[in-house]
């Protein structure tokens, strides 16, 4: 079965700060890629995907991600965070047969 | 559009009871996935149906069982509650589901209490 990790649980920056968050997967076959935000009382949002192509995509809100292949990952990055950024972070895969695996998420809280 | 809509948004029910959750897709979507959210273990992926067919089904026991409606509204039911089942149940649709580049849209959910 497919896995999907977030090594940072929790994670807490200043305003202006840089962010880089870690997913890894386990499956070795064509996955699509995605990382969901969820912020505070609100529900699951996509934030980016990956399906195929430039394996550096840029998603809303200054967010993008880039995909290896090799290393199985797909880390999340933003140079200059923001408060509003204060969330939780969801990497997702989904696998050829459509079912998609969550990780764990990761909290992340901006101090102003 | 409108979005992806759960009912109930917050349900409370003791041990032992059952409960059936609603969620109607976003117009025009007929894949239907359901999620159990809790802390620390985060997305765990319940089932998904697809015309009215379950196509694929997590690692839960059978106490947990869903239905796909004609017009892609899905129901999941629990039977025989038990504390451990106490999480925020997801619903997310996607137009066409397998074998394409598909997004799934989530619902708000429905925090459901076991007491």
């Amino acid at each position: 079965a497919q896995s999907v990790s977030q090594h940072n649980h929790h994670v807490i920056l200043s305003e202006a700060a840089s962010l880089e968050l870690g997913c890894n997967y386990s499956y070795g076959g064509t996955v699509n890629l995605f990382w969901y935000v969820q912020y505070p009382g609100q529900h699951l949002q996509l934030l980016l995907k990956y399906f195929s192509g430039d394996p550096l995509v840029k998603g809303i809100k200054g967010f993008e991600a880039e995909f290896i292949k090799s290393k199985f990952s797909f880390n999340l990055r933003k140079p200059s965070v923001q408060w509003s950024d204060t969330a939780e972070y969801f990497c997702a895969v989904r696998d050829t047969g459509n079912q998609f695996y969550f990780g764990t998420g990761t909290s992340l809280t901006v101090i102003p | 559009k409108a979005g992806v809509t759960q009912t109930p948004r917050y349900l409370i029910k003791t041990r032992g009871q059952q409960v059936t959750l609603s969620c109607s897709p976003i117009s025009g979507h007929r894949s239907v996935s359901w999620y159990q959210q809790t802390p620390g273990q985060g997305l765990q992926f319940l089932f998904e149906y697809f015309s009215e067919t379950q196509r694929n089904k997590g690692n839960f026991p059978g106490r947990f069982s869903g239905r796909q409606f004609s017009n892609s509204r899905s129901e999941m039911n629990v039977s025989t509650l038990e504390l451990g089942d106490s999480a925020l149940y997801l619903c997310a649709s996607s137009s066409r589901g397998q074998g394409a580049q598909e997004t799934q849209y989530f619902g708000p959910g429905t925090r459901l209490l076991v007491l």
